[in-house]
């Protein structure tokens, strides 16, 4: 069964420090999302993404954050100068359709800032 | 604005026993709704959706939810639930005017007792 994949499982880095968090959506799906879930929270939408742009983002994308296909398989999100409070869990998700689609997502990658 | 509420942190049953997850939402017009599960450093996994028909959805793992309308919930269920139902379970909805994301509750943790 096709998978949305993520990489790295793990990342760490230091307050200031840029970071991408790589993402596979599944192949033949159209629409792409980031999540997030800060420890102990609820999970969190940031943006969502079609036809090589942003289709809506949340007042928590800000200029810090930009997303990006560069290719035809993935999907990444960067994040300019890590904060705190960037530190997280962050899903990617893909959906072949928009309205009435399941959006499927990857097993995610847990972002520490120190 | 669009929220959903998972009422329980946590719900504990043996196993062998009828399980209830309770999710209730809050959105303007008529949702798209959804169950996603995630086990341990898991992503979400897909459970069942309710688009539109039949209040009553069975999906994924022996687990089916009914919408209802009026009470504006959409409680997860299980007539027989097995230790490795173990997990946490997310609540999420989509607005029909928008649906570029998913609002998800805050989870609930259930526990599945041999």
């Amino acid at each position: 069964e096709p998978e949305v994949t993520q990489t790295p499982s793990h990342q760490v880095t230091q307050m200031g420090q840029e970071v991408i968090l790589r993402c596979v959506p599944i192949s033949n799906h159209l629409y792409f999302y980031w999540y997030r879930q800060i420890l102990g929270q609820k999970v969190e939408f940031l943006v969502s993404f079609y036809n090589n742009e942003i289709s809506e983002k949340s007042e928590i994308f800000d200029d810090q954050f930009s997303v990006e296909r560069p290719d035809g398989s993935n999907f990444t999100l960067k994040i300019r100068s890590t904060k705190l409070e960037d530190s997280a869990m962050y899903f990617c998700a893909s959906s072949a359709l928009a309205a009435t689609d399941t959006q499927y997502f990857g097993p995610g990658t847990r972002l520490t800032v120190l | 604005a669009q929220s959903v509420a998972q009422p329980e942190d946590q719900v504990n049953v043996a196993e062998g026993n009828p399980l209830t997850v309770k999710c209730t939402y809050s959105v303007s017009g008529n949702p798209y709704l959804f169950w996603y599960v995630q086990y341990p450093n898991r992503g979400l996994q897909f459970l069942l959706k309710y688009i539109t028909g039949d209040n009553l959805v069975k999906g994924s793992y022996g687990f089916e939810a009914e919408f209802n309308k009026s009470q504006t919930s959409f409680h997860l269920k299980k007539p027989s639930a097995l230790v490795s139902d173990s997990a946490l379970y997310f609540c999420a909805v989509r607005d029909r005017g928008n649906f570029n994301k998913f609002y998800f509750g805050s989870g609930t943790k259930l526990n599945v007792k041999p």
